[in-house]
């Protein structure tokens, strides 16, 4: 099956400046990989997705970049702000008509430092 | 809309005692997800429905555990007899098929003593 591994666990930055969080996969037919943020006590939330037919995504301040070829995708926020500190999931799936499994990746703790 | 709608939102009980918790998607959503959450293993999906029919248990981590969805608009997971390392915050999440994208419920934070 699939395995996601996600890095760092733990990460704080300054506010104002970037974070990066980086994850690989395993199962080379997964082409669905979705970003969640989980504020404490609360419920993950979708943040940004992309497929595999496309590298880059941008919404905002948040990013997601894909190599298929590394089976590797990665999380870029820029210009932190203290509302941004939560534990971010990545999650990797293959999408064909019913199977919609995702498998998610430890977690990473940000914390933006004022 | 809604949500996914989760009940109970906290749930104490003693060890033995059967619990059940409940999940009611979001409307016109066809699959539906029950993930466990504790510190130590993170994120785990335990069983998933597409169009109400169970399509992977392979999480349910023990025969105590069991899941059902007698039609699209609601689901139970029950655990009998409830052990204390039961204890996680159990999410239930929606979605389209096709669409990928999961709408978690709040969770029922269950506490086995």
């Amino acid at each position: 099956g699939e395995n996601v591994e996600q890095h760092p666990s733990t990460l704080s930055v300054q506010e104002g400046d970037s974070a990066v969080i980086k994850c690989t996969y395993s199962d080379s037919a997964s082409n669905y990989f979705p970003w969640y943020k989980q504020e404490l006590g609360k419920r993950p939330q979708l943040i940004i997705d992309i497929r595999s037919n496309v590298g880059e995504k941008k919404d905002q301040r948040i990013a997601v970049t894909l190599n298929k070829t590394a089976k590797h995708f990665s999380l870029h926020i820029t210009e932190t702000q203290p509302e941004d500190s939560a534990v971010y999931f990545c999650a990797a799936s293959v999408t064909n008509f019913g199977n919609e499994k995702l498998t998610f990746g430890t977690g990473t703790r940000l914390t933006i430092i004022p | 809309d809604a949500g996914v709608i989760q009940s109970p939102r906290h749930e104490v009980t003693e060890m033995g005692q059967e619990v059940t918790l409940r999940c009611k998607p979001i409307s016109g959503h066809n699959s539906l997800f029950w993930y466990r959450q504790t510190m130590m293993r993170g994120l785990e999906l335990l069983i998933y429905f597409n169009n109400n029919v169970p399509i992977d248990d392979s999480g349910m981590p023990e025969d105590r555990f069991s899941a059902k969805m007698p039609n699209a608009s609601f689901s139970t997971l029950k655990i009998q007899p409830s052990e204390p390392r039961d204890s996680a915050v159990y999410f239930c999440a929606s979605s389209l098929l096709a669409d990928n994208e999961q709408f978690f419920g709040p969770g029922t934070r269950l506490t086995v003593l």
